[in-house]
């Protein structure tokens, strides 16, 4: 059953601000949490991952954030640019190699 | 850059008619997915495929719905009878082991069932 879901469908950010996009989970036993970005006409792209054994990780301008203790993921990005317009979806990979996708965050980047 | 390309882009039929949507996976990859978004909703799994046969499918993956690989390029979807419900964008993804979990998606099939 469902068990991913993000907090907001929609996120307005200035250009050059921090956007903060968040999920929250239900599935203890997922191994992997990702992000992935999905612009308008396109299939979904990987941004970043975290283990369920890590709280942090950080790629290029983003950053995961995963609170175990209250099952909430986040994604920190830094210095919003305007290709950084996109659905952003949070989604779990549990042991039977599958990818469980929540709703979706859109993200409108204002110049 | 090695990319899932996807064909036809679109496609349109009437119901009760089957369809064949097709996916050449990244060429090294040895695990194929096939996933569904009903438009303005979030992307729902269908299906994984590897050595020849399905791992693992959801609910929605009813006796519709078939997987093939047919050659050593070409995963396809099809879907016998459709049905209004399965207009959607369809996407194809493949990773290259198990367990990893940047898995590549294609651009989409968007199926329009009239």
């Amino acid at each position: 059953g469902e068990s991913v879901g993000l907090h907001l469908p929609t996120l307005s950010v200035q250009e050059g601000d921090n956007s903060i996009i968040n999920c929250a989970y239900s599935n203890s036993a997922s191994d992997y949490f990702i992000w992935y970005k999905q612009e308008s006409g396109k299939g979904p792209q990987f941004i970043i991952d975290i283990r369920s054994n890590m709280d942090k990780r950080q790629g290029q301008r983003v950053t995961v954030l995963l609170n175990k203790t209250v099952k909430h993921l986040s994604l920190q990005i830094a210095a919003t640019q305007p290709g950084d317009s996109a659905v952003y979806f949070c989604a779990e990979f549990s042991n039977d190699y599958k990818l469980s996708f929540g709703a979706g965050t859109t993200v409108t980047v204002r110049a | 850059e090695p990319e899932v390309t996807q064909t036809p882009s679109h496609q349109v039929t009437q119901m009760g008619q089957e369809v064949i949507l097709r996916c050449v996976p990244i060429s090294n990859h040895l695990y194929f997915y096939w996933y569904r978004q009903i438009l303005g909703q979030k992307v729902e799994f269908l299906v994984s495929f590897y050595n020849n046969e399905i791992s693992e499918k959801s609910e929605i993956f009813d006796d519709q719905f078939s997987v093939e690989r047919p050659d050593g390029s070409n995963f396809t979807l099809k879907i016998r009878s459709t049905k209004l419900e399965d207009s959607a964008m369809y996407f194809c993804a493949s990773t290259l082991v198990t367990g990893a979990t940047e898995a590549f998606f294609g651009q989409g099939t968007r199926l329009t069932v009239v």
